[in-house]
Protein backbone atom coordinates (compact mmCIF):
# COMPACT_ATOMS: atom_id res chain seq x y z
CA UNK A 1 0.00 0.00 0.00
CA UNK A 2 1.07 3.37 -0.60
CA UNK A 3 -1.13 5.02 2.10
CA UNK A 4 -1.66 8.74 1.85
CA UNK A 5 -0.13 9.97 -1.28
CA UNK A 6 -0.26 14.11 -1.91
CA UNK A 7 1.17 16.13 -4.83
CA UNK A 8 2.61 18.08 -5.62
CA UNK A 9 5.55 18.33 -2.61
CA UNK A 10 6.25 22.34 -3.20
CA UNK A 11 4.78 24.75 -5.14
CA UNK A 12 5.11 28.46 -5.25
CA UNK A 13 1.74 30.90 -6.17
CA UNK A 14 1.42 34.63 -6.82
CA UNK A 15 -1.16 36.07 -4.92
CA UNK A 16 -4.51 35.28 -6.77
CA UNK A 17 -3.59 32.27 -8.49
CA UNK A 18 -5.86 29.51 -8.03
CA UNK A 19 -4.19 25.55 -7.42
CA UNK A 20 -5.47 22.02 -6.61
CA UNK A 21 -3.67 20.21 -4.36
CA UNK A 22 -4.34 16.78 -4.64
CA UNK A 23 -5.04 13.68 -2.24
CA UNK A 24 -5.01 10.03 -2.57
CA UNK A 25 -5.32 7.01 -0.38
CA UNK A 26 -5.94 3.24 -1.35
CA UNK A 27 -6.28 1.88 2.36
CA UNK A 28 -10.45 2.29 1.68
CA UNK A 29 -10.36 4.32 4.57
CA UNK A 30 -13.96 6.35 4.53
CA UNK A 31 -12.95 9.58 6.31
CA UNK A 32 -10.06 12.15 4.96
CA UNK A 33 -9.11 15.18 6.06
CA UNK A 34 -7.15 18.59 5.22
CA UNK A 35 -4.95 20.07 7.50
CA UNK A 36 -2.76 22.85 7.56
CA UNK A 37 0.18 23.61 9.62
CA UNK A 38 1.77 26.97 10.90
CA UNK A 39 4.90 27.42 12.31
CA UNK A 40 4.35 27.04 15.90
CA UNK A 41 1.26 26.53 15.87
CA UNK A 42 0.50 23.20 15.29
CA UNK A 43 -2.18 21.62 12.70
CA UNK A 44 -5.54 22.59 12.03
CA UNK A 45 -8.55 20.99 9.93
CA UNK A 46 -9.80 22.59 6.93
CA UNK A 47 -12.44 20.22 5.97
CA UNK A 48 -12.65 16.92 5.96
CA UNK A 49 -14.99 14.05 4.05
CA UNK A 50 -16.84 11.49 5.91
CA UNK A 51 -17.10 9.42 2.22
CA UNK A 52 -17.18 9.93 -1.29
CA UNK A 53 -20.06 13.16 -1.95
CA UNK A 54 -19.86 14.36 1.40
CA UNK A 55 -17.94 17.20 3.11
CA UNK A 56 -18.17 19.77 5.76
CA UNK A 57 -16.29 22.43 6.69
CA UNK A 58 -13.07 22.08 9.88
CA UNK A 59 -11.77 25.34 11.99
CA UNK A 60 -10.07 26.84 8.88
CA UNK A 61 -12.29 26.64 6.10
CA UNK A 62 -12.26 30.24 4.71
CA UNK A 63 -10.43 30.58 1.65
CA UNK A 64 -10.59 26.82 0.36
CA UNK A 65 -12.62 24.35 -1.15
CA UNK A 66 -13.40 20.89 -1.43
CA UNK A 67 -14.69 17.96 -3.26
CA UNK A 68 -15.20 13.77 -2.89
CA UNK A 69 -16.05 12.31 -6.27
CA UNK A 70 -14.39 9.20 -5.05
CA UNK A 71 -13.44 7.28 -2.11
CA UNK A 72 -9.73 7.55 -2.86
CA UNK A 73 -9.14 11.15 -3.85
CA UNK A 74 -9.90 14.39 -1.67
CA UNK A 75 -8.27 17.47 -3.56
CA UNK A 76 -8.19 20.89 -1.80
CA UNK A 77 -9.08 23.93 -3.71
CA UNK A 78 -7.56 27.55 -3.41
CA UNK A 79 -9.28 29.74 -5.67
CA UNK A 80 -7.54 33.28 -4.55
CA UNK A 81 -4.28 32.51 -3.20
CA UNK A 82 -3.17 34.96 -0.66
CA UNK A 83 0.14 35.36 1.09
CA UNK A 84 -1.71 33.69 4.56
CA UNK A 85 -2.17 30.63 2.72
CA UNK A 86 1.59 29.83 2.66
CA UNK A 87 1.91 26.65 4.78
CA UNK A 88 2.45 23.26 4.78
CA UNK A 89 -1.45 21.43 4.13
CA UNK A 90 -1.48 17.75 5.29
CA UNK A 91 -3.78 15.26 3.92
CA UNK A 92 -4.85 12.38 6.69
CA UNK A 93 -7.11 9.55 5.82
CA UNK A 94 -9.11 7.73 8.97
CA UNK A 95 -10.95 4.26 8.06
CA UNK A 96 -14.20 5.01 10.22
CA UNK A 97 -13.66 8.25 11.97
CA UNK A 98 -14.65 7.15 15.15
CA UNK A 99 -13.01 8.73 18.34
CA UNK A 100 -10.80 5.83 18.57
CA UNK A 101 -9.40 6.03 15.41
CA UNK A 102 -6.03 6.88 14.18
CA UNK A 103 -5.44 9.24 11.37
CA UNK A 104 -2.87 8.48 8.48
CA UNK A 105 -0.73 11.25 7.34
CA UNK A 106 0.60 11.89 3.98
CA UNK A 107 3.98 13.53 3.21
CA UNK A 108 2.61 17.14 2.90
CA UNK A 109 2.22 20.10 -0.03
CA UNK A 110 4.95 22.90 1.08
CA UNK A 111 3.06 26.09 -0.69
CA UNK A 112 4.19 29.41 -1.08
CA UNK A 113 2.21 32.47 -1.76
CA UNK A 114 4.38 35.69 -2.74
CA UNK B 1 -13.81 22.85 24.05
CA UNK B 2 -10.89 20.44 23.92
CA UNK B 3 -7.47 21.70 24.40
CA UNK B 4 -3.82 20.32 24.88
CA UNK B 5 -0.55 22.24 25.54
CA UNK B 6 3.03 21.03 25.02
CA UNK B 7 5.04 23.70 27.46
CA UNK B 8 8.20 23.09 25.77
CA UNK B 9 9.29 24.06 22.75
CA UNK B 10 11.99 22.16 22.29
CA UNK B 11 13.43 19.44 24.52
CA UNK B 12 17.12 18.26 24.59
CA UNK B 13 18.55 15.14 25.65
CA UNK B 14 22.29 13.11 25.51
CA UNK B 15 21.82 10.18 23.55
CA UNK B 16 21.47 6.96 25.59
CA UNK B 17 19.67 9.04 28.34
CA UNK B 18 16.05 8.89 29.60
CA UNK B 19 13.78 11.25 27.81
CA UNK B 20 10.47 12.95 28.42
CA UNK B 21 8.12 14.98 26.34
CA UNK B 22 5.29 16.85 28.62
CA UNK B 23 1.26 17.14 27.10
CA UNK B 24 -1.33 18.19 29.11
CA UNK B 25 -4.73 18.50 28.40
CA UNK B 26 -8.44 19.76 28.86
CA UNK B 27 -11.73 17.77 27.55
CA UNK B 28 -15.10 17.65 28.89
CA UNK B 29 -15.28 13.63 28.99
CA UNK B 30 -12.86 11.38 29.07
CA UNK B 31 -9.54 11.96 26.58
CA UNK B 32 -8.79 9.76 23.96
CA UNK B 33 -5.21 10.96 23.33
CA UNK B 34 -2.41 10.41 20.57
CA UNK B 35 0.94 11.03 20.15
CA UNK B 36 2.24 11.65 16.47
CA UNK B 37 5.97 12.06 15.33
CA UNK B 38 7.19 13.98 12.54
CA UNK B 39 10.83 13.79 10.74
CA UNK B 40 11.86 17.12 8.72
CA UNK B 41 9.92 17.36 5.29
CA UNK B 42 8.06 14.16 6.22
CA UNK B 43 4.12 13.80 6.88
CA UNK B 44 2.96 12.83 10.67
CA UNK B 45 3.43 9.51 11.70
CA UNK B 46 1.79 7.63 14.43
CA UNK B 47 3.18 6.77 17.36
CA UNK B 48 0.99 5.30 20.14
CA UNK B 49 -2.42 6.13 21.38
CA UNK B 50 -4.54 5.92 24.49
CA UNK B 51 -8.53 5.06 24.39
CA UNK B 52 -8.76 3.26 27.70
CA UNK B 53 -7.62 0.55 30.43
CA UNK B 54 -3.96 0.81 31.37
CA UNK B 55 -2.19 4.00 32.05
CA UNK B 56 0.47 3.24 30.34
CA UNK B 57 1.03 2.73 26.69
CA UNK B 58 3.15 1.10 24.26
CA UNK B 59 4.12 2.35 20.65
CA UNK B 60 6.14 2.37 18.20
CA UNK B 61 10.46 2.88 18.03
CA UNK B 62 10.63 2.31 21.72
CA UNK B 63 8.10 4.99 22.74
CA UNK B 64 6.04 5.21 25.81
CA UNK B 65 3.26 7.42 27.26
CA UNK B 66 1.60 7.46 30.68
CA UNK B 67 -1.68 8.66 31.26
CA UNK B 68 -2.25 10.91 34.16
CA UNK B 69 -5.82 11.59 34.79
CA UNK B 70 -5.42 13.28 37.66
CA UNK B 71 -2.99 15.41 36.68
CA UNK B 72 -4.38 15.83 32.78
CA UNK B 73 -1.00 14.92 31.68
CA UNK B 74 -0.61 12.24 28.72
CA UNK B 75 3.95 12.33 28.78
CA UNK B 76 5.94 10.57 26.28
CA UNK B 77 8.82 8.53 27.32
CA UNK B 78 11.56 6.15 26.15
CA UNK B 79 14.00 4.92 28.26
CA UNK B 80 16.90 5.95 25.91
CA UNK B 81 17.04 8.46 23.49
CA UNK B 82 19.04 7.55 20.27
CA UNK B 83 20.00 10.84 17.96
CA UNK B 84 17.24 8.86 15.35
CA UNK B 85 14.80 10.07 17.70
CA UNK B 86 15.61 13.66 17.04
CA UNK B 87 12.62 15.02 15.51
CA UNK B 88 8.78 17.18 16.15
CA UNK B 89 6.47 15.46 18.68
CA UNK B 90 2.69 16.76 18.44
CA UNK B 91 0.29 15.40 20.82
CA UNK B 92 -3.35 15.42 20.33
CA UNK B 93 -6.99 15.06 21.75
CA UNK B 94 -10.48 14.10 21.32
CA UNK B 95 -13.04 14.57 23.07
CA UNK B 96 -15.75 11.94 22.22
CA UNK B 97 -18.43 15.00 23.47
CA UNK B 98 -16.76 17.55 21.25
CA UNK B 99 -19.07 17.87 18.48
CA UNK B 100 -17.30 21.26 16.65
CA UNK B 101 -14.46 21.40 14.50
CA UNK B 102 -15.66 18.69 12.39
CA UNK B 103 -16.02 15.51 12.31
CA UNK B 104 -14.68 13.98 15.26
CA UNK B 105 -11.13 16.18 14.64
CA UNK B 106 -8.34 15.75 16.64
CA UNK B 107 -7.02 18.90 18.29
CA UNK B 108 -2.90 19.03 18.15
CA UNK B 109 -0.26 20.72 20.54
CA UNK B 110 2.09 23.28 18.92
CA UNK B 111 4.78 20.19 19.04
CA UNK B 112 7.78 19.95 20.77
CA UNK B 113 11.54 19.87 19.28
CA UNK B 114 13.27 16.95 20.39
CA UNK B 115 16.79 16.92 20.11
CA UNK B 116 19.36 14.24 21.01
CA UNK B 117 22.96 14.69 21.08
CA UNK B 118 25.37 12.56 20.12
Amino acid sequence: NAGVTQTPKFRILKIGQSMTLQCAQDMNHNYMYWYRQDPGMGLKLIYYSVGAGITDKGEVPNGYNVSRSTTEDFPLRLELAAPSQTSVYFCASSYRGGPTDTQYFGPGTRLTVL
Amino acid sequence: AQSVAQPEDQVNVAEGNPLTVKCTYSVSGNPYLFWYVQYPNRGLQFLLKYITGDNLVKGSYGFEAEFNKSQTSFHLKKPSALVSDSALYFCAVRDPMYSGGGADGLTFGKGTHLIIQP
